[in-house]
């Protein structure tokens, strides 16, 4: 059964760092592209980012919000995604989800960047 | 980038009858390998996306023959032959043609 637990959620200020990370089970982590999608309180889902397996490169693609500011990186010996968010700010507010291939989803993960 | 519309925003179904959304984008989809990148999303209230379409009209593994996928270039639609009670929630249409990645707006799908 696939898999996908996102932790490192919680609030922060403006200004502030978080790091997400997105465990995956139940199928080959190191052949697959993963990506992060948001959805601010109100609003409709969002694409955040997105990594390629590093068998088809690795390249690492950003929307422009947060272009700069998050990094996407994974541990393929870990099964692990991550997400680094620095400069946090306000309308960052949202559910994080991580994805495999759009078709397996987490169970997301609060982030709050409120003063 | 690539502007996802997507028509009803909301839209009241009597259960048991048909409902359609509609999904356009604001340039064609077809990807240089002849492919169409575009899927389409279930969030019921409180889960996560449960993808439904992709492909424009292949249907995922355990997702009801009742819905279905159609449509070419830059329109396309959702179709749900007879509205069940677990079908409330928001649809979101997707292209993954061209990065960054789009989504619509969503649909909120309730009952009458």
């Amino acid at each position: 059964e696939v898999q996908l637990v996102e932790s490192g959620g919680g609030m922060v200020k403006p200004g502030g760092s978080l790091r997400l990370s997105c465990a995956a089970s139940g199928f080959t982590f190191t052949n697959a592209w993963m990506s992060w999608v948001r959805r601010a309180p109100g609003k409709g889902l969002e694409y955040v980012g997105r990594i390629k397996s590093k068998t088809d490169g690795g390249a690492i693609e950003y929307a422009a919000p947060v272009k700069g500011r998050f990094t996407i990186s994974r541990d393929d010996s870990k099964n692990t995604l991550y997400l680094q968010m620095n400069s946090l700010k306000t309308e960052d507010t949202a559910v994080y989800y991580c994805t495999t291939h759009h078709q397996y989803w987490g169970q997301a993960i609060l982030v709050t960047v409120s003063s | 980038d690539v502007v996802m519309t997507q028509s009803p925003l909301s839209l009241p179904v009597t259960l048991g009858q048909p409902a359609s959304i509609s999904c356009r984008s604001s340039q064609s989809l077809v990807y240089s390998n002849g492919n169409t990148y575009l899927s389409w999303f279930q969030q019921r209230p409180g889960q996560s996306p449960r993808r439904l379409i992709y492909k424009v009209s292949d249907r995922d593994s355990g997702v009801p023959d009742r819905f279905s996928g159609s449509g070419s270039g830059t329109d396309f639609t959702l179709k749900i032959s007879r509205v069940e009670a677990e079908d409330v929630g928001v649809y979101y249409c997707m292209q993954s043609t061209h990065w960054p990645f789009t989504f619509g707006p969503g649909t909120k799908v309730d009952i009458k």
